[in-house]
C-alpha cells in the first residue's frame, strides 16, 4: 500500500467537456503512472512521470494530458472527453527499484 | 515493443482445486510481479520476484521466476471462493520505468 488516493472515484460527463482526474500519494514515490483498463485490453499506459514536471507519453496518450507540479500529485486531463474515453482509470506509483502500487481507480462514463 | 503472453485467459474451477497460470515474454526481464484485482478495485501486489530461478511463497500462493528470465508462473493451492478475481503478471526490464503487463487471467471458483 503506497497511500494512493484517486478523485473522483466515479464521474459521469458529456462528450466535449474537459475532465481532470487526480491522483494523490503520501509515500513520496518518485514515479507515477496513469493507466486505463478496458475489457479485452488489460492495463494500458496513458502517461507517466519520473519526477516533478517530468512526464512522458505512454502507448495510448492521444486525447490526454498530464501535469505534476508536486511530488504527491499527478493530474490526468481529458481536454475534450469522447465516448471512447469511457473507462476505468488507475493511478500507480513506484519508488526507485521497488514494485509498483495501484490506486483504487476512477470510473469515468462519457455520454 | 515487448510482448507478454499470459495464460490461460480464464479459469473455472471447484473450490479446493489447485490453480496454475503463467506469463511468457519475448524479452528478458529483471523483475516479475504478480497482482490480483478484485472486482471494482485496483490491482494489489501479491508477489515480487527479483532473481532468475527464485521461488517465493505468500500463503497458498507460490510464484517462480523462470531460469530463462522470459517467463514466470503463479500457483494457488487449495483454492477458496475469495480467490476469485483477475490475476495479472508484469515484467520490468533493467533500467526501465515502465512495467509490461499481461492481459490477465480471470479466475472463478465454484463453492
Amino acid at each position: 500500500d503506497a497511500g494512493i488516493t484517486q478523485s473522483p472515484r466515479h464521474k459521469v460527463t458529456e462528450t466535449g467537456t474537459p475532465v481532470t482526474l487526480r491522483c494523490h500519494q503520501t509515500e513520496n514515490h518518485r514515479y507515477m503512472y496513469w493507466y486505463r483498463q478496458d475489457p479485452g485490453h488489460g492495463l494500458r499506459l496513458i502517461h507517466y512521470s519520473y519526477g516533478v514536471k517530468d512526464t512522458d507519453k505512454g502507448e495510448v496518450s492521444d486525447g490526454y494530458s498530464v501535469s505534476r507540479s508536486k511530488t504527491e500529485d499527478f493530474l490526468l486531463t481529458l481536454e475534450s472527453a469522447t465516448s471512447s474515453q469511457t473507462s476505468v482509470y488507475f493511478c500507480a506509483t513506484r519508488h526507485l527499484e521497488e514494485t509498483q502500487y495501484f490506486g483504487p481507480g476512477t470510473r469515468l462514463l462519457v455520454l | 515493443g515487448q510482448q507478454l503472453n499470459q495464460s490461460p485467459q480464464s479459469m473455472f474451477i471447484q473450490e479446493g482445486e489447485d490453480v496454475s497460470m503463467n506469463c511468457t515474454s519475448s524479452s528478458i526481464f529483471n523483475t516479475w510481479l504478480w497482482y490480483k484485482q478484485d472486482p471494482g478495485e485496483g490491482p494489489v501486489l501479491l508477489i515480487a520476484l527479483y532473481k532468475a530461478g527464485e521461488l517465493t511463497s505468500n500463503g497458498r500462493l507460490t510464484a517462480q521466476f523462470g531460469i530463462t528470465r522470459k517467463d514466470s508462473f503463479l500457483n494457488i493451492s487449495a483454492s477458496i471462493p475469495s480467490d476469485v478475481g483477475i490475476y495479472f503478471c508484469a515484467g520490468l526490464s533493467g533500467g526501465s520505468y515502465i512495467p509490461t503487463f499481461g492481459r490477465g487471467t480471470s479466475l472463478i471458483v465454484h463453492p
